[in-house]
């Protein structure tokens, strides 16, 4: 167990629906990253959330957005879905403001969008 | 464009036969090399961070290395419960803060 939770284990909407991701950090750890896997383009770097502020954004769509609460755990909100975005989505958290140390990765959330 | 390449994209193995998994990398102003193991349906594990080249790390029958270009992967002896799929990842000194992932290696190993 890495201590990073996810909510929901998976999910299955239809297309234009939008849902909302959790992921509750480790205890003490300060910064949240979003992470997209697909089968064809890997594991892919969304947004990073760090003590409440965003600090790097990566592939991530318009139609996505996220925010970290001042209890430090995070949502990602994906909007206006289509059969595309049907992925697994990871959160990750590390202590400080990079992941130039291990960082924990949760169990993921795998979206199905029909 | 900077980028992350993974070889071979899925490998088999009988158990005890050793080999290696490749990471190369075209990256400006490295600040570290990761691996990570992935098993099916599950987060990616923190395996070893590699700073510059040269550097090697040990974990039970995995040893990564580092050169200016790649990083190996070497497993020897593996047993069945090594099978996962191997992620390597950079962190460069102007892509902020978080790391950039290859595509991988499925790795299996037959008893």
């Amino acid at each position: 167990d890495s201590g990073v939770t996810q909510t929901p284990k998976h999910l299955i909407t239809a297309t234009g629906q939008r849902v909302t991701l959790r992921c509750s950090p480790r205890s003490g750890d300060l910064s949240v990253y979003w992470y997209q896997q697909s089968l064809d383009q890997g594991l892919q770097f969304l947004i990073q959330y760090y003590n409440g502020e965003e600090r790097a954004k990566g592939n991530i769509l318009e139609r996505f957005s996220a925010q970290q609460f001042p209890d430090l755990h995070s949502e990602l909100n994906l909007s206006s879905l289509e059969l595309g975005d049907s992925a697994l989505y990871f959160c990750a958290s590390s202590v400080g403001p990079g992941m130039n140390t291990e960082a924990f990765f949760g169990q993921g959330t795998r979206l199905t969008v029909v | 464009e900077d980028q992350v390449t993974q070889s071979p994209e899925a490998l088999r193995l009988q158990e005890g036969e050793s080999s290696s998994l490749n990471c190369s990398y075209t990256v400006s102003g490295l600040r570290g090399l990761f691996w990570y193991r992935q098993d099916p349906g599950k987060g990616p594990e923190f395996l070893f961070t590699l700073y510059s080249a040269g550097e090697e790390k040990e974990k039970e029958r995995l040893k990564a290395t580092l050169t200016k270009k790649e990083s190996f992967l070497h497993i020897t002896a593996p047993k069945p419960e090594d099978s996962a799929t191997y992620l390597c990842a950079v962190l460069q000194d102007d892509s902020g803060y978080a790391l950039n992932f290859g595509k991988g290696t499925s790795l299996l190993v037959t008893p």
